[in-house]
């Protein structure tokens, strides 16, 4: 009931392109829904993130889309660019105090290709 | 930006030795993390650590690990006899407070591999 489930494992898209990466959770406490990035040889950089009293959230090209009853959120990175590639993690966690793990997904490999 | 920073960035030892990985939370932070991400795997939860106490810790973190704040500026994790499936990378990371949406910062990572 932990797992954070995230697809696809990798994503190769063109330059210009729409990138759409989806995770989906179990643990209806989770309240915090973050997505990282993570470059080779670095730590996950927080990317944006939302909570469930929004269905959506957008920062530049970067957009998260949640669905409460379906208990499923998705990344969108519009006219992606080929500095985009990297790994992707969803991630959730329970806010309350002193509980502020995060469950991560399994990331995605996205490559832009030119 | 300010950032975690951890050393080394590589480290090498034996089964069975002692290991410590460093870092140093950015200087206002207030809430530690420890986290690991094996070969190709997913980043896992390891331990979280507020004033001076352990607040949670996952199921990986049994008695070989344990964490301190040696001073106020350093955050260690040491692990006391290291296995194989001990290798990984270990990412340190840190946030001001624990209030909604208070951003996490990741240490660019320690790789630790047990021969």
């Amino acid at each position: 009931q932990q797992q954070v489930k995230q697809s696809p494992q990798s994503l190769i898209v063109q330059k210009g392109g729409i990138s759409i990466i989806n995770c989906a959770y179990e643990n209806t406490a989770f309240d915090y829904f973050p997505w990282y990035q993570q470059f080779p040889g670095k730590g996950p950089a927080l990317l944006i993130a939302i909570r469930p009293d929004v269905s959506e959230k957008k920062e530049g090209r970067f957009t998260i889309s949640f669905n409460k009853s379906a208990k499923q959120f998705s990344l969108h990175i519009m006219d992606s660019q080929p500095g985009d590639s990297a790994t992707y993690f969803c991630a959730a966690s329970s806010r309350g105090f002193g509980n502020e793990k995060l469950t991560f997904g399994t990331g995605t490999r996205l490559t832009i290709i030119p | 930006e300010p950032e975690v920073t951890q050393t080394p960035s590589h480290q090498v030892t034996q089964m069975g030795q002692e290991v410590i990985l460093r870092c140093v939370p950015i200087s206002n932070h207030l809430y530690f993390y420890w986290y690991r991400q094996i070969l190709g795997q997913k980043v896992e939860f390891l331990v979280s650590f507020y004033n001076n106490e352990i607040s949670e810790k996952s199921e990986i973190f049994d008695d070989q690990f344990s964490v301190e704040r040696p001073d106020g500026s350093n955050f260690t994790l040491k692990i006391r006899s290291t296995k194989l499936e001990d290798s990984a990378m270990y990412f340190c990371a840190s946030r001001r407070t624990a209030t909604t949406n208070e951003k996490l910062f990741f240490g660019s990572g320690t790789q630790l591999s047990v021969l």
